[in-house]
């Protein structure tokens, strides 16, 4: 069964911490992706990487950074947290990109509050 | 760009009635087409997704689409909605882009 693993699934940080979200996948894919879930404003790209110590912001990279030094592994960066960075984080995974029509995995989302 | 629209934020049925979730996307290239399914307090799940060949396409839990080029469209439906459908739903179109495009999503309520 395949899987994407993030950390945690509740997170409360305080205003100026630097975070940190970690997801892993199990399947061996190239792609990997942050988006952050807010109501009403559906699923938003932060970044995404298609190979190791690979990242291209997505729409909205602002205040958050990534890192990924091995394949199964890709970090979110939260380098000073602020309340707008309260949301809902999904972290995802597909196959190579040149196959546009590859279905991407999803992990259970980490809820983050920012006080 | 791509873009995509999703009518209706939320939609609320009757246990039994019909359920049609619509989505319309803005491209001059016939895109891929995805709809995902997200239960409460859990990430995304693939419903059905639509590549090529027949534009009717049937996916998990009695869910089917329909891609129509002429009026850019791949609306999500049900003949008959159950309890366990209340969810929400996002339509996702890709063409050059690596990452999924998602809409907004829309909560679909099933009321007994």
């Amino acid at each position: 069964d395949v899987k994407v693993t993030q950390s945690s699934r509740y997170l409360v940080k305080r205003t100026g911490e630097k975070v940190f979200l970690e997801c892993v996948q199990d399947m061996d894919h190239e792609n990997m992706f942050w988006y952050r879930q807010d109501p009403g404003l559906g699923l938003r790209l932060i970044y995404f990487s298609y190979d190791v110590k690979m990242k291209e912001k997505g729409d909205i990279p602002e205040g958050y950074s990534v890192s990924r030094e091995k394949k199964e592994r890709f970090s979110l960066i939260l380098e000073s947290a602020s309340t707008n960075q309260t949301s809902m984080y999904l972290c995802a995974s597909s196959l190579r990109s040149s196959r546009l029509n590859t279905e991407a995995f999803f992990g259970q989302g980490t809820r983050l509050t920012v006080v | 760009a791509q873009s995509v629209t999703q009518l209706g934020s939320h939609v609320s049925v009757s246990e039994g009635a019909l359920v049609l979730l619509r989505c319309n996307y803005s491209s001059s290239v016939p895109p891929y087409l995805f709809w995902y399914v997200q239960y409460p307090n859990q990430g995304l799940q693939l419903l059905l997704k639509y590549t090529t060949g027949a534009t009717l396409v049937k996916g998990i839990n009695g869910f089917e689409a329909e891609f129509k080029k002429s009026e850019t469209s791949f609306h999500l439906t049900k003949p008959s909605a159950h309890m366990s459908d209340a969810a929400e739903y996002f339509c996702a179109p890709t063409t050059g882009r690596r990452a999924l495009t998602f809409g907004s999503g829309t909560r679909l309520q099933v009321q007994p």
